[in-house]
C-alpha cells in the first residue's frame, strides 16, 4: 500500500497569508503513460463531505479559487493557499488515486491565528 | 447536475449488518466507479473499496475484506455498501463518492452516520 504522510498536522495563518501543506507518499504517483502525478488535494468543512479542490496534483477543479495551488511530482507534494480567506478554515488531505487501496493523508487543519 | 444521496443515519447493536445505499442522478451510472470511505468521529479518511457498477467487480481494502459488500442496482442507479459483524469502531460517517477516472473522487454523497452501540 502506498503510505500518504502530511505536515503539519495542523497550522495558524493569519487572514491573508500564505499556507502550505506537504504531502509525501511512500512510492512515486507518476503515472509513466500520461506523465501525469495521481494526485489528489481534498478540502472537508465540519460536518461536510470533502471536496475535490486539485487533481493530477496541479490542476484546480473547476470553480475553485486560484489562490489554491497544487505542485510537486513523484512522491513530494505541496497545496498553497496564497492567500488564506475565512472560508478556508478546513481540514485538507491529500490523497494518491496511482493505485488500490486509495490512500488518504491524515488530514491538516488550517486555522485562523 | 451530478447528485450522489445516500440513506438515512443507522443505529445498530454489536454483531448486526447495516446496508447504506446511494442513489446516483446526473449522469450515467455505470459509467463511473463508485467508491465508499468512512470518516470515524474526529479522525481522518478511510477508503473502503470501490465497485464498478458496469460489471460489478469489485475492489476492497484488505482492512474489509470478508465482512464488506458493494453491490449495485443499475436499474435504479443506486450502489450499496453493506458492513457486517458491526463493532462499536465501525461507528462512523460513510461515504459514497464518484470517481472521475485518473481524476479522482469528484461527487460525494452527503454521508451517512451509522452507530454501532449496545
Amino acid at each position: 500500500d502506498i503510505v500518504m504522510t502530511q505536515s503539519p498536522d495542523s497550522l495558524a495563518v493569519s487572514l491573508g497569508e500564505r499556507a502550505t501543506i506537504n504531502c509525501k507518499s511512500s512510492q512515486s504517483v507518476l503515472y509513466s503513460s500520461s506523465k501525469k502525478n495521481y494526485l489528489a488535494w481534498y478540502q472537508q468543512n465540519p460536518g461536510q463531505p470533502p471536496k475535490l479542490l486539485i487533481y493530477w496534483a496541479s490542476t484546480r477543479e473547476s470553480g475553485v479559487p486560484d489562490r489554491f495551488s497544487g505542485s510537486g511530482s513523484g512522491t513530494d507534494f505541496t497545496l498553497t493557499i496564497s492567500s488564506l480567506q475565512a472560508e478556508d478554515v478546513a481540514v485538507y488531505y491529500c490523497q494518491q488515486y496511482y493505485s488500490t487501496p486509495r490512500t488518504f493523508g491524515q488530514g491538516t487543519k488550517v486555522e485562523i491565528k | 447536475q451530478v447528485q450522489l444521496v445516500q440513506s438515512g443515519a443507522e443505529v445498530k447493536k454489536p454483531g448486526a449488518s447495516v446496508k447504506v445505499s446511494c442513489k446516483a442522478s446526473g449522469y450515467t451510472f455505470t459509467d463511473y466507479y463508485m467508491h465508499w470511505v468512512r470518516q470515524a468521529p474526529g479522525q481522518g479518511l478511510e477508503w473502503m473499496g470501490r465497485i464498478n457498477p458496469n460489471s460489478g467487480a469489485t475492489t476492497y481494502a484488505q482492512k474489509f475484506q470478508g465482512r464488506v459488500t458493494m453491490t449495485r442496482d443499475t436499474s435504479i442507479s443506486t450502489a450499496y455498501m453493506e458492513l457486517s459483524r458491526l463493532r462499536s469502531d465501525d461507528t462512523a460517517v460513510y461515504y459514497c463518492a464518484r470517481e472521475v477516472r485518473g481524476v479522482g473522487l469528484d461527487h460525494w454523497g452527503q454521508g451517512t452516520l451509522v452507530t454501532v452501540s449496545s
